[in-house]
């Protein structure tokens, strides 16, 4: 069974810019969670989909937005990009439970904000 | 506010011993503490997950118990590798808000 995908693998924006992040999860996986991992303050809960829907959101702005497909792929958005945005952002999907259950992380987005 | 601590921050030791990582939670209304390695470049790969109303779980030579009243968890690793050479993190999964709180990690070395 093929794992968690995610592209691109590395980005360079420049500030004020957009990006949108693709995360593709484990065949018959419903959930997708996305985190935010950074230096300085480490992993950081974004939100996460069920069944298209966003079913939890950590404490982000609201520059930070995603969406899931009927086909479970997830994409995560940022607008307005600034500095401290880059970070490597990890998508994790599961079966049902997100987080309450053991989440298949994929490789990450390394975004690099200029 | 909720916070997980990871002690100590580096670790390292000659291949074959057994060792400890630590872990602790200030909000003891966890619905699970789950351990995770991550590797130089790559995502993260889930090890060990506790529910609340367990003691510990084993995976091969991987142990990790969690003591809720006292706010930690450890994470037992026998007969060390340098296989076993990565970063380790915690993270508790709160029941306020079904969200998961992450430690900083322990950076393990193992010499061979």
């Amino acid at each position: 069974k093929a794992g968690v995908t995610q592209t691109p693998r590395y980005l360079i924006k420049t500030r004020g810019q957009q990006v949108t992040l693709s995360c593709s999860p484990i065949s018959g996986h419903r959930s997708v969670s996305w985190y935010q991992q950074t230096p300085g303050q480490g992993l950081q809960f974004l939100f996460e989909y069920f069944s298209e829907t966003q079913r939890n959101k950590g404490n982000f702005p609201g520059r930070f937005s995603g969406r899931q497909f009927s086909n479970s792929r997830s994409e995560m958005n940022v607008s307005t990009l600034e500095l401290g945005d880059s970070a490597l952002y990890l998508c994790a999907s599961s079966s049902e439970g997100g987080a309450q259950e053991t989440q298949y992380f994929g490789p990450g987005t390394r975004l690099l904000v200029l | 506010k909720q916070e997980v601590t990871q002690i100590p921050a580096a670790l390292s030791v000659p291949e074959g011993e057994n060792l400890v990582l630590n872990c602790s939670f200030t909000d003891s209304a966890i619905y699970n503490l789950q351990w995770f390695r991550q590797d130089p470049g790559k995502g993260l790969t889930s090890l060990l997950l506790i529910q609340s109303s367990q003691r510990e779980q084993t995976s091969g030579r991987l142990n990790a118990s969690l003591d809720k009243s006292s706010g930690r968890s450890t994470l037992y690793i026998a007969a060390s590798q340098p296989g076993d050479s990565a970063t380790y993190l915690c993270a508790g999964l709160m029941d306020s808000n079904y969200q998961l709180i992450w430690g900083a990690g322990t950076k393990l070395i193992i010499k061979p």
